[in-house]
């Protein structure tokens, strides 16, 4: 089976750092992605992870480790249009994705 | 800027109507597909398409049926709505490239079935 782990919610002050941390165990695997959604709205693209490493954009880091089926999203200089929830997505294979849960992020002044 | 689109963004409709929702997209990708999403949950993925004529059924089973006739448009259709069909979808798209790319969301339909 498919399986991806996100924390529900995590909270966090204006100006801080952030790390969202997403494990998974997957039957193949073709890459991870990090969306942003907020309320009621579609999710937007992030950040992709293929190889082992740090991925920098911006105010966004996005990490992975293959052999630890690990990865986390580092989101610096927090502002409060960053709530929003941020969902981990793993491409299997067959280049489908599933996608975690989601992690609700909450900034606060 | 990803240009997709989904008609009708919201609709509540009664038991046992046939719906179908609409979702297009200007950019020419040939992979295209639909998720089911309810409130705080993860997303599904009920149908897609790698191109014209090509359907497959996603992961989550669904009631639904899709179509791709031309690669810019890949409607969903319930035959019978009930309220268990009352949920937010999602069409997304993507290129076929080497190494793959991110899919490109549409704003959502919500739909509510009473």
């Amino acid at each position: 089976g498919q399986n991806i782990d996100q924390p529900t919610e995590m909270t966090a002050t204006e100006g801080a750092i952030v790390q969202i941390n997403c494990t998974y165990q997957t039957s193949g695997f073709n890459g991870l992605f990090w969306y942003q959604q907020h309320a009621g709205e579609a999710p937007t693209f992030l950040s992709y992870n293929v190889l082992d490493g740090l991925e920098e954009k911006g105010r966004f880091s996005s990490f992975l480790s293959r052999s630890k089926g690990y990865s986390y999203l580092l989101l610096k200089e927090l502002q409060m249009k960053d709530s929003a929830s941020y969902l981990c997505a793993v491409r299997l294979n067959t280049d489908k994705l599933i996608f975690g849960t989601g992690t609700r992020l909450q900034v606060f002044p | 800027e990803a240009d997709i689109y989904q008609t009708p963004r919201y609709l509540v409709i009664g038991t046992g109507k046939k719906i179908t929702l609409e979702c297009s997209q200007t950019m020419g990708h040939d992979k295209m597909y639909w998720y089911q999403q309810d409130p705080g949950m993860e997303l599904h993925l009920i149908h897609y398409s790698y191109g014209v004529n090509s359907t497959e059924k996603g992961d989550l089973s669904s009631e639904s049926t899709v179509s791709r006739i031309r690669t810019e448009h890949f409607p969903l259709t319930l035959e019978s709505a009930r309220p268990s069909h009352t949920s937010q979808y999602l069409c997304a798209s993507s290129e076929t490239l080497a190494g793959g790319t991110e899919q490109y969301f549409g704003p959502g339909t919500r739909l509510t079935v009473t």
